[in-house]
């Protein structure tokens, strides 16, 4: 079994449709991403958490929210999904004990095309 | 705005040969960059990392290397398999900032 697991991993909706993705980790890391991935461009952070109590907001937080449930599941959703939130999405994971050498950790992807 | 740019975009080769992808930053001072692998369908994974004080690092076949001077890295990629076809992303991590992605190289390798 992955390590990092997304659910579900590809999903195709309709604009106004709320929508969530799920990412659960067993690498017991404390800190959780969630990246955008679109052609011709580079991962772009949404959110990120360090701690279950903390959240914050990354470069294109704008049309999303997260829930860090637990330690190890952190879900993204989008409220009224949109046509250009058609993407890539990754969750990823990293260990606050490799300081800022920490490597990421990523899931197999969420593939979403909101119509 | 930090930035992190690769070359070539797509590149193509055969099996057996070598290949050399470029990732250029202009992130100063910075902790460390990773190259990473992302194969279809699936999630990058970490290749190598060097800190900004180190000049080269190896895993297996692929060799990175670091010019701190010219804020140019290369992976190399000795004797290509099928299974090297994938794409490659350039991660540089500055001090206090958020990673920064480049785009990516493309590579496929074929028979």
């Amino acid at each position: 079994d992955a390590d990092v697991t997304q659910t579900p991993r590809n999903r195709i909706t309709k604009t106004g449709k709320r929508i969530m993705l799920e990412c659960s980790q067993t690498k017991g890391h404390d800190r959780m991403y969630w990246y955008r991935q679109d052609p011709g461009l580079g991962l772009r952070l949404i959110y990120y958490s360090f701690d279950v109590k903390d959240i914050n907001k990354g470069e294109i937080s704008d049309g999303y929210s997260v829930s860090r449930q637990a330690q190890a599941k952190f879900s993204l959703s989008l409220e009224s999904a949109i046509p250009n939130q058609t993407a890539l999405y990754f969750c990823a994971t990293s260990d606050p004990g490799q300081g800022r050498t920490g490597e990421l950790f990523f899931g197999e992807g969420s593939r979403l095309t909101v119509l | 705005k930090n930035q992190v740019e690769q070359s070539p975009q797509s590149l193509i080769i055969l099996e057996g040969k070598n290949c050399t992808l470029q990732c250029n930053y202009t992130v100063s001072p910075f902790s460390n960059l990773r190259w990473y692998k992302q194969d279809t369908g699936r999630g990058p994974v970490s290749l190598t990392i060097m800190t900004f004080s180190e000049n080269t690092k190896s895993n297996g076949r692929y060799t990175a290397t670091l010019d701190a001077d010219t804020k140019q890295s290369s992976l190399h990629i000795t004797a290509s398999q099928l299974s090297d076809s994938a794409s490659y992303i350039c991660v540089v991590s500055p001090f206090g900032n958020k990673l920064t992605f480049g785009t990516g190289t493309q590579l496929k390798v074929e028979l």
